[in-house]
């Protein structure tokens, strides 16, 4: 157990809705960090915030948002959906702001199904 | 830009005998290496990372994995493989020089399978 948590497991919906996932790092981890795993682009880096300010993105979608609030805990807002969003969503944290040595733990993930 | 490429789709090993999971990469500056490792319905777990120092770095479960800078190459091994090794191994690289230092690139994994 990596210490990061993520809800819920398992999220079933439809084309054109809007969902939102939720990260909790772990205890003394200020860095989030938001990946998507999918088959077809394997595990992408979506967004980076570090302690409620937005670091870095990647390829994250304009459909997709996300924030950080004070208790540092990370949501992830997923709108207008897609089939091509059916993916894992990962939630990573790290003690400080991203130098490279930092190590990410991940959490179990988030499993987005679009009908 | 930086880019990891895991060669092998799946790697099959029979238990008790050594493995290697083969990683390259591609930084414009230092490479900072990590291994996680996927079971089935779970999340990356990290195994180990080079950052500077001894080319040989060992982790958890007896993993250990061998940073080459000339070849470009941070192999996954461990000794003697268990059953309960197999899973999708993933390695990924990290480049200070890039501007998007939070960034782990990820290769496309590889598959890990250890028969009795």
């Amino acid at each position: 157990d990596s210490g990061v948590t993520q809800t819920p497991k398992h999220l079933i919906t439809a084309t054109g809705q809007r969902v939102t996932l939720r990260c909790s790092p772990r205890s003394g981890d200020l860095s989030v960090y938001w990946y998507q795993q999918s088959l077809d682009q394997g595990l992408q880096f979506l967004i980076h915030y570090y302690n409620g300010e937005e670091r870095a993105k990647g390829n994250i979608l304009e459909r997709f948002s996300a924030q950080q609030f004070p208790d540092l805990h990370s949501e992830l807002n997923l709108s207008s959906l897609e089939l091509g969003d059916s993916a894992l969503y990962f939630c990573a944290s790290s003690v400080s702001h991203g130098p490279s040595t930092d190590t990410q733990y991940f959490g179990p993930g988030t499993r987005l199904t679009v009908l | 830009a930086q880019s990891v490429a895991q060669p092998e789709d799946q790697v099959n090993v029979a238990e008790g005998n050594p493995l290697t999971v083969k990683c390259t990469y591609s930084v414009s500056g230092n490479p900072y290496l990590f291994w996680y490792v996927q079971y089935p319905n779970r999340g990356l777990q990290f195994l180990l990372k080079y950052i500077t120092g001894d080319n040989l770095v060992k982790g958890s479960y007896g993993f250990e994995a061998e940073f080459n800078k000339s070849q470009t190459s941070f192999h996954l091994k461990k000794p003697s493989a268990l059953v309960s090794d197999s899973a999708l191994y993933f390695c990924a690289v990290r480049d200070d020089k890039t501007g998007t230092a939070s960034k782990l690139t990820f290769g496309t994994g590889t598959r890990l399978q250890v028969t009795l």
